[in-house]
């Protein structure tokens, strides 16, 4: 069965740091596309970050300069390091898989969220 | 980027009743195009890629059409458990977008 766990979030006060890892099963890695979507309560979902089979990176443009997104293939685990982390920032991150190794930017499966809030 | 606008952004409707979801982007994306749906505390199911492909073991209820900038999702008998929030996404240009989100009640 292929799955995604995320893993990492928590409560982190404006300007912190924090890591999520997504721990995938049930297929190769190294030969998807991994995305990183977030959800802010109640609102609507946004992408994040991408990261190629071949390493290569896309951030969204709130995001770029603070967050690395991050792979190893050999531990089955993708990453995304949140650096300076703003209230703007709380939302449930889903990691989600290109769909297929020919269509990579439509997002299945995902994984099941974990909630990162920045407040004081 | 690519602006993706739904509309309505709710929708009531009956139990069998004809629900259809439109979604129209700022600029072309030719067939690159997907449909999800998310239930409350849930992560989004992925329902249609290339704007008309049905998922395997989506229900035949649903079906995507359209090309370029209009794009429609319509659910031809609306069941009970329909009742969610459905997303379009565009796969046309980075950044990947959404548009933001129609939910669809049950009356």
């Amino acid at each position: 069965e292929v799955q995604l766990v995320e893993s990492g979030g928590g409560l982190v006060q404006p300007g912190g740091s924090l890591r999520l890892s997504c721990e995938a099963s049930g297929f190769t890695l190294s030969s998807y596309w991994m995305h990183w979507v977030r959800q802010a309560p109640g609102k609507g979902l946004v992408w994040v970050s991408r990261i190629n089979h071949d390493g290569s990176t896309w951030y969204a443009d709130s995001v770029k300069g603070r967050f690395t997104i991050s792979r190893d293939n050999a531990k089955n685990t993708v990453y995304l390091q949140m650096n300076s982390l703003e209230a703007e920032d709380t939302a449930v991150y889903f990691c989600a898989r290109g769909h297929s190794t020919s269509s990579q930017n439509w997002f299945d499966p995902w994984g099941q969220g974990t909630l990162v809030t920045v407040s004081s | 980027d690519i602006q993706m606008t739904q509309s309505p952004s709710s929708v009531s409707a009956s139990v069998g009743d004809r629900v259809t979801i439109t979604c129209r982007a700022s600029q072309g994306v030719s067939t690159w195009l997907a449909w999800y749906q998310q239930k409350p505390g849930k992560a989004p199911k992925f329902l249609i890629q290339g704007a008309s492909g049905l998922q395997s073991g989506v229900p035949s209820r649903f079906s995507g059409s359209g090309s370029g900038t209009d794009f429609t999702l319509t659910i031809s008998s609306l069941h009970p458990e329909d009742s969610a929030t459905y997303y379009c996404q565009q796969a046309n240009s980075l950044p990947l977008t959404f548009g933001g989100g129609t939910k669809v009640d049950i009356k």
